[in-house]
Formats: structure tokens, sequence, C-alpha cells
């Protein structure tokens, strides 16, 4: 079946890490997106990319590092800069701007926790 | 995008049906309405989305108003398992922006 995979589903780090959170697609969108979020809160954007080798900031990037080298891969890093790490990571993808970016599909999300 | 605002907080009886408002009083010609609901510790799933015209599928229907500043998400038949945090977005598709969205929980 397609959709997309987030690996782990939970993660533990020490405070200081860098740490790199999974996220692949086999739905072949050229369109993936990381969200943050936090108890009670909505999702808020943090890195989005549109085609392979380019992504652009969301509201929440810094701290935050992405790449897309493959369509099918857009790693998170979340390095030691981001003061607040621990939180529930969403990544999701959709087919992109030929197909009017409709039909959003998000993964099961990974539980980061900093200790 | 346009900024929505929804109740934080909504109890429906099982069977019933429940209905969601939803509103984007700034949202501009060209943006749609999308609704996407998130059971705990999980991923959105989507729900359904409209520009102009009333919209329904398997799962829900969505009212637009004429002059599309407000929006009411439809569940027919609620069931123990609808309940969770359903999100109103009003915007370009490019990008989905979230708010807080509405906790519905569906009563036995």
């Amino acid at each position: 079946d397609g959709g997309i995979t987030q690996s782990p589903k939970y993660l533990f780090r020490k405070e200081g890490q860098n740490v790199t959170l999974s996220c692949e697609q086999n739905l072949n969108h050229d369109a993936m997106y990381w969200y943050r979020q936090d108890p009670g809160q909505g999702l808020r954007l943090i890195y989005y990319s549109q085609i392979v080798n380019d992504f652009q900031k969301g509201d929440i990037a810094e701290g935050y590092s992405v790449s897309r080298e493959k369509k099918e891969s857009f790693p998170l890093t979340v390095t030691s800069a981001q003061k607040n790490p621990t939180a529930f990571y969403l990544c999701a993808s959709n087919p992109g701007q030929q197909a009017g970016y409709y039909g959003y599909t998000f993964g099961s999300g990974t539980r980061l926790t900093v200790v | 995008d346009a900024k929505t605002t929804q109740p934080p907080s909504m109890d429906c009886a099982e069977g019933r049906a429940a209905n969601l408002p939803c509103n984007h009083s700034t949202i501009s010609g060209n943006e749609y309405v999308y609704w996407y609901r998130q059971i705990h510790s999980q991923g959105p799933q989507y729900i359904i989305h409209g520009l102009k015209n009333n919209e329904t599928n398997e799962m829900a229907s969505l009212i637009i108003t004429e002059d599309r500043k407000s929006s009411t998400l439809i569940l027919p038949h609620a069931t123990l398992r609808d309940t969770a945090v359903y999100y109103c977005i009003a915007g370009g598709s490019e990008k989905l922006v979230f708010g807080k969205g509405t906790k519905l929980t569906v009563n036995p």
C-alpha cells in the first residue's frame, strides 16, 4: 500500500545532540512537508519541499535542517540549536503543483523526547 | 492564508449529526476551505474540501455560505470513532496552515 513512513515512532535523545527523523513516501508525490505539534496545539510548519533539491522555510525553521536529495525522502534534522525540541513531529506529502496540491497524506508521526 | 476561527470543543451524541462551524471571514476568492481531523497521537486525515459549492463525500458534507465567510462540516451520523480534533483550513493548497481546531467528543 502507498503511504508515508516515519521512523522511529518514539525517539529519545540527550540534550545537545543532533537527531535526524526519517520520512519516506512511495506515493510519487512531488511535495513534502514537516510539521511540529506541541500538546494541545495545532500543527506548525517547519520546512517544505516542492521538488527534489529545493526546500523552503516554514514558520518555525530555526534549529532545524532538511535535505531533499531523493523524491521519496525528506529527512529532518533537529539540531542542538533548537531550544525546545521535545514534540510530536509529522511528515506529509501531496502530489504537488501540477495536481493542484490536492490530497495531502500524513505519516503517523515521531514523538521526540530530549532529556 | 486566511485566519480561521473554530470553537475549541463540542459534544455530540452517538448517531446524531455533528455540525462543526468555522469562520474564515478574510478568505480570498481563490482560497479553498479544507477540513482535516486528527485522532489522538496520529497524523491528520483528510476529510473534504471545497471552494464555493457545497460538497459531499463518504465521510462528510461541507456547507459553505454564499459569501464564503463561514462553513460547516457535517458528520451525518457520528460514531464514537469520530471523536477527534477537527481542523478547518482556509488558504492556498501549496501549504496547509493549521489552527487549534475543534475537539469533538462523541458520547454514547
